[in-house]
């Protein structure tokens, strides 16, 4: 069974841009959620998405969205983008909304300049 | 809202050596307790987990975790580590109504040394 696959793995942007990543989730699963990872803050709970509907938001301003799409797959955005904005991205997959049993995939390093 | 503490940022420890990985966490609700841990440049993987029943938890790799609801503690020990343990790992909480989100602690890099 593949695993989670989130796409790109790396990327550079400038101070201003957005930036779309993607996320397939294990085959079955229909909940993803994502976090942000940064040496200073950690991980950080950005939302989770079920059957396309987000269940669960964190403590992010609005330029963080996200959707889901009716095969589970997954995209979130983040518009006008800051140097605070460099981070880790990873994504996870379960079967159910709200478990603790996630599944991670290996995350989109954003740099931003 | 639940919260959760790591109480040491880095461990480092001799190979063949025991370790413990600190872990205590806040809720006004009951809730499910994780190890999670995460090789250099991967995502993280399930270490092991507690829901309810003992609270005595072990993984395939001789890691084990203890729930004490008294102490609101879920320490993460290893009688014997190895280079390969070399990992940053992380204690994270959910409630148990399937309602909420998983957080996570600060993380803790267990460093082992030859």
């Amino acid at each position: 069974k593949a695993g989670v696959t989130q796409t790109p793995r790396y990327l550079i942007k400038t101070r201003g841009q957005q930036v779309t990543l993607s996320c397939s989730p294990i085959s079955g699963h229909r909940s993803v959620s994502w976090y942000q990872q940064t040496p200073g803050q950690g991980l950080q709970f950005l939302f989770e998405y079920f059957s396309e509907t987000q269940r669960n938001k964190g403590n992010f301003p609005g330029r963080f969205s996200g959707r889901q799409f009716s095969n589970s797959r997954s995209e979130m955005n983040v518009s006008t983008l800051e140097l605070g904005d460099s981070a880790l991205y990873l994504c996870a997959s379960s079967l159910v909304t709200g478990a603790g049993e996630l599944f991670f995939g290996e995350g989109s390093r954003l740099t931003v300049l | 809202a639940q919260s959760v503490t790591q109480l040491d940022s880095q461990v480092p420890v001799f190979e063949e050596a025991p370790v413990e990985l600190r872990c205590n966490y806040s809720s006004s609700v009951s809730v499910y307790l994780f190890w999670y841990v995460q090789y250099p440049n991967q995502g993280l993987q399930l270490l092991l987990k507690y829901l309810s029943g003992s609270t005595l938890v072990e993984s395939i790799n001789g890691f084990e975790a203890e729930f004490n609801k008294s102490q609101t503690s879920f320490h993460l020990r290893k009688p014997s580590v190895h280079i390969s343990d070399t990992a940053e790992y992380f204690c994270a909480v959910i409630p148990s109504s399937n309602t909420g989100k998983l957080i996570f602690g600060q993380g803790t890099t267990l460093q082992v040394k030859p």
